[in-house]
């Protein structure tokens, strides 16, 4: 298996733009994790899915944060607008049933 | 609030076994608690996981005490390749959310 996949791996924006980082999870596993990665904060969780519906998206920093999973190998989530201050490597993760999770490359989104 | 702290960083020698803790003032008594090795430019890969007591697999042993206040991996005979950053995670139990801890560095020296 590819591993969890995520494009694209760098995104430069300005702010105001919209912004959609998209993640390719392990055939197989029926969950799916969103991490935002800032050395101030850390690693956070944003949200995650289960078998395709969210469960908990408390982690979604405000309303210009949304996610989608529309079927069980794609995930997207969408900045808009961005602000600089979304700036970080925004991480995806997917596992089976509670198991270990497995992480993505990540993608590095800067926003000017 | 649960809070989950490491050593921000940490040095040591090839050869060397090197052990970081994580102090987890409310994690869950019913989840794994878990810890992760981070490169540059890489997302977070396993390394072991356990619930109580002792954990050992080919890469690294985990040790948690009864209380479940904090847990110790414990990495033998450390080489340069283990300079990493080293993440616990665990589920707090107030808002039953997956944490992760501030994260270690371990430099690892010739």
């Amino acid at each position: 298996d590819a591993g969890v996949i995520q494009s694209p791996r760098h995104e430069v924006t300005e702010m105001g733009q919209e912004v959609t980082l998209r993640c390719k999870p392990i055939s197989g596993h029926n969950s799916l994790f969103w991490y935002r990665q800032t050395m101030m904060r850390g690693l956070e969780l944003l949200i995650y899915f289960n078998n395709n519906v969210p469960i908990d998206d408390s982690g979604m920093p405000e309303d210009r944060f949304s996610a989608k999973m529309p079927n069980a190998s794609f995930s997207t989530l969408k900045i808009q607008p961005s602000e600089p201050r979304d700036s970080a490597v925004y991480f995806c993760a997917s596992n089976l049933a509670g198991d270990t999770q497995y992480f993505g490359p990540g993608t590095r989104l800067t926003v000017l | 609030l649960a809070k989950t702290t490491q050593p921000i960083s940490m040095d040591s020698y090839e050869g060397q076994e090197v052990n970081i803790t994580c102090s987890h003032n409310n994690i869950a008594t019913n989840d794994y608690i878990t810890w992760y090795q981070q490169f540059p430019s890489q997302g977070p890969r396993f390394i072991i996981q356990g619930y109580k007591t002792k954990v050992t697999n080919e890469v690294a042993s985990l040790f948690i005490p009864a209380d479940r206040k904090s847990s110790t991996l414990s990495l033998p005979r450390v080489s340069l390749s283990d300079t990493a950053v080293y993440y616990c995670l665990g589920v707090a139990v107030d808002t039953d959310k997956l944490i992760f801890g501030t994260g270690t560095r371990l430099q690892v020296f010739p």
